[in-house]
C-alpha cells in the first residue's frame, strides 16, 4: 500500500538529548513537509522540502534540523536548542510539481514526543 | 502572510443533523484547498480537495465550496452521524510555494 510512515509513534527524550523521528514515503512524491501540533493549536510547519538535497525553514525552525538524502525520507533531528519539543510531530508529503493536478498532501499517523 | 481561521472552534450537535464548517483564508492568491479530519492521537486523513477554479467538491456524504474572492470555504456534512466525531482542519496551498498553511481547526461531537 502507497503511504507516509512515521516512527517511532512514541518516543521519549531526556534533557540534553537530541532525538531523530523518522519519515518514510512511497508515494513518489517530490515535496515533504514537517509539522508540529501543540494540544488545542493547528499545525505549524517546521521544515519543508520540494526536492532531493533541498530544504527551506518553516515557522517554527528554532531547535530542529532536517536532510533530504532521498527522495522517500525526511527525517526530523530535535536537537538539544528545542527548549519545548514536548508536542505530536506529523509528516507529510505532495505530489510532483506545483501545477500538477496531484497536489493533495497526504500525512503519516504522527510521533508524540515527551521530554522526560 | 496567509492567515487561515475555522470557526466555530468547537460544535456539538445530536445524529442526523446537517451541519456547516466554516474556514476563512485572508489571502485570495490560492491554488488550492484541503479539507482533513484529524482523530485524537492521530495523523490527518485528507477529506476533500478543491482546486482554485473550482466552486465546490463532494464526497458521499460530505460537500466542500470555495468563494476565493471571499476568502471563504464550508465543509458541509449532511445527516451527522456519531462516526463523524472529529477534529476538521481546513489549509489553503499558494500559488507561489508548496507549503500548506492550516486553521485552528474545528472540534465537531455528534452525539447518539
Amino acid at each position: 500500500d502507497g503511504g507516509i510512515t512515521q516512527s517511532p509513534k512514541y518516543l521519549f527524550r531526556k534533557e540534553g538529548q537530541n532525538v531523530t523521528l523518522s519519515c518514510e514515503q512511497n508515494l513518489n512524491h517530490d515535496a515533504m513537509y514537517w509539522y508540529r501540533q501543540d494540544p488545542g493549536q493547528g499545525l505549524r510547519l517546521i521544515y519543508y522540502s520540494q526536492i532531493v538535497n533541498d530544504f527551506q525553514k518553516g515557522d517554527i525552525a528554532e531547535g530542529y534540523s532536517v536532510s533530504r538524502e532521498k527522495k522517500e525520507s525526511f527525517p526530523l533531528t530535535v536537537t538539544s536548542a528545542q527548549k519545548n519539543p514536548t508536542a505530536f510531530y506529523l509528516c507529510a508529503s505532495s505530489g510532483p510539481g506545483q501545477h500538477s493536478v496531484n497536489t493533495e498532501a497526504f500525512f503519516g499517523q504522527g510521533t508524540r514526543l515527551t521530554v522526560v | 502572510k496567509q492567515e487561515v481561521t475555522q470557526i466555530p472552534a468547537a460544535l456539538s450537535v445530536p445524529e442526523g443533523e446537517n451541519l456547516v464548517l466554516n474556514c476563512s483564508f485572508t489571502d485570495s492568491a490560492i491554488y488550492n484547498l484541503q479539507w482533513f479530519r484529524q482523530d485524537p492521537g492521530k495523523g490527518l486523513t485528507s477529506l476533500l480537495l478543491i482546486q482554485s477554479s473550482q466552486r465546490e467538491q463532494t464526497s458521499g456524504r460530505l460537500n466542500a465550496s470555495l468563494d476565493k474572492s471571499s476568502g471563504r470555504s464550508t465543509l458541509y456534512i449532511a445527516a451527522s452521524q456519531p462516526g463523524d466525531s472529529a477534529t476538521y482542519l481546513c489549509a489553503v496551498r499558494p500559488w507561489a510555494g508548496n507549503m500548506l498553511t492550516f486553521g485552528g481547526g474545528t472540534r465537531l461531537m455528534v452525539k447518539p
